[in-house]
């Protein structure tokens, strides 16, 4: 079953614009991770919070973690055609195993 | 290797066809997985192989898949009896012990069961 569930299923913007994705999910994590993934191939690590973080930033990307929302939400600052594809949470199960659960995603449309 | 690497990249076969997937993770990593991902969805967890502990099948749809990993290293997945609804991208990851760290996937194999 789904742990994380993405919002908005689909995002277009134009090029310079931010881009902001959500992702809700249901059970206590360790981390929780997004990947990107073009063409519907293999999937880019991206960034990874710790339960215990709020916010981290890496290059043109910040993500925030709430944990007593169980929510997360990954911002692409001054978004290129190049960052056209699909972006994924994935979460880190408070539990004994170590597998990740993915979201269906958001498909992001970044018009030059 | 300097990435995880799946063989073969496209795969075409008839229904009722056993089919085997290779992966061959980042060398070092001990945690080995395997998703699936049907067109325009998200991924469905498989398996997962940690050292030389029983392998997570929770995943596994139906008692025709099956996968083992051989020598900590190369994974193979296995099909057997190939429906139309197996028709998917088949996705390996590979990362090391550490929670912290993220997953290295490879390129996926497509499948198409005809």
């Amino acid at each position: 079953s789904q742990q994380g569930e993405e919002d908005p299923q689909a995002l277009s913007i134009q090029e310079g614009e931010n881009a902001t994705m959500n992702c809700s999910y249901k059970t206590s994590i360790n981390n929780l991770q997004w990947y990107r993934q073009n063409s519907g191939r293999g999937l880019v690590h991206l960034i990874l919070i710790r339960s215990n973080e709020r916010e981290k930033h890496s290059g043109r990307l910040r993500v925030t973690l709430d944990t007593s929302k169980k929510s997360s939400s990954l911002l692409i600052t001054a978004s290129r055609a190049a960052d056209t594809a699909s972006y994924f949470c994935a979460t880190d199960k408070l539990d004994s195993s170590y597998k990740l659960i993915f979201g269906s995603g958001t498909r992001l449309l970044v018009r030059p | 290797g300097a990435g995880v690497s799946q063989s073969p990249s496209n795969k075409v076969t008839e229904k009722g066809k056993d089919v085997e997937l290779r992966c061959d993770p980042i060398s070092g990593h001990t945690a080995l997985y395997w998703y699936r991902q049907s067109l325009g969805q998200g991924l469905e967890f498989l398996i997962y192989f940690q050292g030389n502990s029983a392998p997570d099948k929770s995943g596994l749809p139906s008692d025709r898949f099956s996968a083992e990993r051989t020598g900590g290293s190369v994974s193979t997945l296995t099909i057997q009896r190939t429906q139309q609804e197996d028709s998917a991208v088949y996705l390996c990851a590979s990362s090391a012990r550490d929670r912290g760290a993220g997953y290295t996937f490879g390129s996926g194999t497509r499948l198409t069961v005809v």
